[in-house]
């Protein structure tokens, strides 16, 4: 079974653009939340969607935002970049959702803002 | 709101050897999971082991058990018979179990573990 696959692992972008990162999940898997990952902060929750909806979000602008597709696939869409947005974004999908439903990591997209 | 402290940053330990993994969180809630995830150079994080708070039992996988201390608020990790491919980032997690915040998993700041020779 394939794990969370994460596209593009590598992205450079400049102030002021956006950016949008994907995220595959296991198969079968209809969970899928993004975690932002810098030095200075740390791990943090960004969302987390459940059959295309936005069930959780954390503490984040509204410059950060996401979808999810009806194959439970999801994009992770971050506008008018700043220098601080510069991190390792990763993905993780679980089964349902739930408590109980371990979640599982992708490799994450390190997205570097010159 | 919960937090993790995670208060040793680096740890070196020699092959063969055991070593303790420290964590503390603070909740008001009393019906959660704790997490130990490792994540490796290649940047994926890889769950390591789970604990369920309304059981006494300390969780164990093969070489890595936790203690587990609820009034105490702590959660340490036990890595026995240490390998070179244990050295990694250790991050202790807390989820709650309230489904309303399901997959949400509040982070400590890690721990770098350093497996010698």
């Amino acid at each position: 079974k394939a794990g969370v696959t994460q596209t593009p692992r590598y992205l450079i972008k400049t102030r002021g653009q956006q950016v949008t990162l994907s995220c595959s999940p296991i198969s079968g898997h209809r969970s899928v939340s993004w975690y932002q990952q810098t030095p200075g902060q740390g791990l943090q929750f960004l969302f987390e969607y459940f059959s295309e909806t936005q069930r959780n979000k954390g503490n984040f602008p509204g410059r950060f935002s996401g979808r999810q597709f009806s194959n439970s696939r999801s994009e992770m869409n971050v506008s008018t970049l700043e220098l601080g947005d510069s991190a390792l974004y990763l993905c993780a999908s679980s089964l349902a959702g739930q408590p109980d439903s371990p979640l599982h990591f992708g490799n994450g997209t390190r997205l570097t803002v010159t | 709101a919960q937090t993790v402290t995670q208060s040793q940053p680096e740890m070196s330990v020699q092959e063969a050897e055991t070593v303790t993994l420290s964590c503390t969180y603070d909740t008001s809630e009393n019906n959660y999971y704790l997490f130990w995830y490792k994540q490796p150079p290649s940047r994926q994080m890889i769950l390591v082991i789970r604990q369920e708070a309304y059981k006494q039992q300390n969780a164990t996988e093969n070489r890595f058990s936790v203690n587990f201390q609820k009034a105490a608020k702590s959660f340490s990790l036990k890595i026995s018979d240490s390998q070179l491919g244990d050295t990694a980032m250790y991050f202790c997690a807390f989820m709650s179990r309230n489904t309303g915040t399901a997959s949400k998993l509040t982070f400590g700041t890690g721990t770098r573990l350093q497996v010698t020779l």
